[in-house]
């Protein structure tokens, strides 16, 4: 089955230690999208690829960063994670940037110790 | 500034009742809307979809109204189910150009058996 694939589905850190969440697609799709949730908050689009192109939001901290290897993958680097850096983080493709739905992977639980 | 808002965070339906789901948003621009549904460790899953230029969609059991004068859109589902219990996320895209999408917060279906 085509699908977005998240990997760690649990993450646990140390203040300040780098880390890196990783996202692939089967679907072939054009843009990938990472998100951030915090409980019983909306999805925050942090940025997006479309294709090569990165997409930062404007107000997406500089500690995140991101690299799209190939169309397959997408890594969300966080450089020093600081406790309100704990989230759910999401992976998202669509097939382009038109009216059509982002399919989204399970998710990285990231805990900042 | 949140531009996609779901005021109740919880309802209680019984099964075969009707369930439904409010958003309001803010910004007049907004051409598309989507409703997504989360289980537990899970990521969204697609649920339906509605352009600006329709006032209504449906899929099954599934609904979704569109009013844009009062910028509310809902969604009803039909009859209940059980397997229906879940968070559902109502998102709408905020530009053409990047297919941004701006979600609300949620709101928690428990359809009682």
């Amino acid at each position: 089955d085509a699908m977005v694939i998240q990997n760690p589905r649990y993450q646990v850190t140390q203040f300040g230690k780098p880390v890196t969440l990783s996202c692939s697609q089967t679907l072939n799709h054009n843009v990938m999208y990472w998100y951030q949730q915090k409980s019983s908050q909306a999805p925050k689009l942090l940025f997006h690829y479309y294709d090569k192109d990165f997409n930062n939001e404007a107000d997406t901290p500089d500690n995140f960063q991101s690299r799209r290897p190939n169309t397959s993958f997408c890594f969300l680097d966080i450089r020093s994670p600081g406790l309100g850096d704990a989230a759910m983080y999401l992976c998202a493709t669509s097939r382009d940037k038109g009216p059509n739905e982002q399919f989204f992977g399970p998710g990285t639980r990231l805990t900042v110790l | 500034d949140q531009q996609v808002k779901q005021n109740s965070p919880s309802l209680s339906v019984q099964e075969g009742r009707i369930s439904i789901l409010n958003c309001d948003y803010t910004n007049s621009m907004f051409d598309y809307f989507l409703w997504y549904k989360k289980y537990p460790a899970e990521g969204p899953t697609f649920l339906i979809s509605i352009s600006s230029i329709k006032d209504k969609n449906e899929d099954g059991r599934f609904t979704v109204f569109l009013n844009k004068s009062a910028k509310h859109l809902s969604l009803h589902i039909v009859p209940s189910q059980p397997g229906d219990s879940a968070v559902y996320f109502c998102a709408a895209r905020a530009s053409s150009n990047t297919g941004k999408l701006i979600f609300g917060q949620g709101t928690t279906l428990q359809v009682k058996p």
